[in-house]
């Protein structure tokens, strides 16, 4: 099955940084979805982006599906940021998503 | 539009049990899925429906599990003689037909084996 690799594992940031995660994937993707687990488990979809670039507030994205990799930006950090964020992909554009192992952040006032 | 909403939020049972978990979708979602996370792990997909049809179901469902979605509207999970490697967090996840606004996933049931 596809594989899905998340870095860094861990990310501890000062409030008010910014920081870019990393999602690379083994295969083509016709779905691809950020998710933040809060604290309390859950789980809040960020992003679906299958290719291109979104932007929602002080959060954005960026795949590129030829290079097999997507990267999640968080500018101005802030402490409800804190929790770990999730990529989930799939080969096909209504099944199942297999998702990384997750970067783990921790913003601190 | 209520969001996913996943019954009991917690359920401790004793080993060698059958315990059950609901699962409601958000109404007009037609594609249902459940998946299970354990700690410092990515959920971990374990069925999936479109409508009433169960349409694949990972190798990791093993005999003791069972899931169905009778009309298409909510889902519901079954154990049978849960062992102490089940417990988990179980979640329920939703999406429209639609796809590019992803999945919405409920709160999840904690699940305990003593």
């Amino acid at each position: 099955g596809i594989q899905v690799e998340q870095s860094p594992p861990d990310l501890i940031l000062q409030e008010g940084a910014n920081s870019t995660l990393r999602c690379n994937f083994s295969d083509s993707v016709n779905n691809l979805q950020w998710f933040h687990q809060n604290p309390w488990g859950q789980l809040i979809n960020l992003f679906y982006i299958p290719s291109g670039t979104k932007q929602n507030g002080r959060l954005s994205a960026t795949t590129v599906a030829t290079e097999r990799y997507s990267l999640l930006y968080i500018s101005s950090s802030q402490t409800t940021d804190s929790g770990v964020y999730f990529c989930a992909v799939s080969p096909g554009g209504y099944q199942k998503v297999t998702f990384g192992i997750g970067t783990k952040l921790q913003v601190i006032p | 539009d209520t969001g996913v909403s996943q019954n009991p939020r917690h359920k401790i049972t004793k080993r060698g049990q059958n315990v059950t978990f609901r699962c409601d979708p958000i109404s007009e979602h037609n594609r249902l899925y459940w998946y299970r996370q354990t700690l410092g792990q990515g959920p971990e997909f374990l069925t999936y429906f479109q409508n009433e049809a169960q349409l694949e179901k990972s190798r990791l469902l093993s005999d003791r599990f069972s899931a169905e979605r009778p009309k298409g509207s909510f889902s519901t999970l079954e154990i049978q003689r849960t062992e102490q490697g089940d417990s988990a967090m179980y979640l329920c996840a939703s999406s429209a037909r639609r796809i590019s606004y992803g999945y919405t996933f409920g709160s999840g049931t904690r699940l305990t084996v003593v």
